[in-house]
């Protein structure tokens, strides 16, 4: 039972356009958002975090969405840059941290 | 500061037999998490201890165990090795249990069964 789904492989974008990757969640009991990337052989690093209770929240370059009612989040990456070129992964948590599949993002110059 | 440091880098192991994999968390670091990443799974959650006693634990069988020492080091063990359990097992440092967002994470190793 995949809890947390990026339905998304892949996503391609230019350089200094906007990125969305996006993540459906089926568990109403989760109460915190997060998204990680991840370059090849290194392991994910923490890029931003939303709790339930707020439906926005912005860092830098990066703004992660939440919709509540549609079990929906989103980052978006604004303007994307190459160096954005990674895996993403969302995640969310209860009492432990549940993963998606991740979203490949290639930045193209 | 250090990172977190898993060993080995790379293994490759014959079905059958068991493995151990190491985890050296961030200094001051109390708490280790290990997740399990296949191709198209994400990460998996297998458990997370702190002050050496495992506090949650994921749905992988008792082939999967863990430990944690009094230098909050971790080991994690998995016996009787089957091809599915070919994966990247990574492991996750933090000042406390469930601090998500200060998850520092290792690069992993990557465990082969033949």
């Amino acid at each position: 039972d995949q809890q947390v789904k990026q339905n998304s492989p892949s996503l391609s974008v230019q350089e200094g356009r906007i990125s969305i990757l996006n993540c459906d969640y089926t568990n109403s009991m989760f109460d915190y958002f997060l998204w990680y990337k991840k370059y090849p052989a290194e392991g994910p690093t923490f890029l931003i975090s939303i709790s339930s209770i707020k439906d926005k929240n912005e860092d830098g370059r990066f703004t992660v969405f939440l919709n509540k009612s549609a079990k929906h989040l989103s980052l978006h990456i604004v303007p994307s840059q190459p160096g954005d070129s990674a895996v993403y992964f969302c995640a969310a948590s209860v009492s432990r941290l549940t993963f998606g599949e991740g979203t490949q993002l290639t930045v193209n110059p | 500061k250090a990172g977190v440091t898993q060993t080995p880098r790379y293994l490759i192991k014959t079905r059958g037999q068991q493995v151990t994999l190491s985890c050296s968390p961030i200094s001051g670091h109390r708490s280790v998490s290990w997740y399990q990443q296949t191709p198209g799974q994400g990460l998996q959650f297998l458990f997370e201890y702190f002050s050496e006693t495992q506090r949650n634990k994921g749905n992988f069988p008792g082939r999967f165990s863990g430990r944690q020492f009094s230098n909050s080091r971790s080991e994690m063990n998995v016996s009787t090795l089957e091809l599915g359990d070919s994966a990247l097992y990574l492991c996750a440092s933090s000042l406390a249990m469930r601090s998500f967002d200060g998850y520092t994470f290792g690069s992993g190793t990557r465990l082969t069964v033949v």
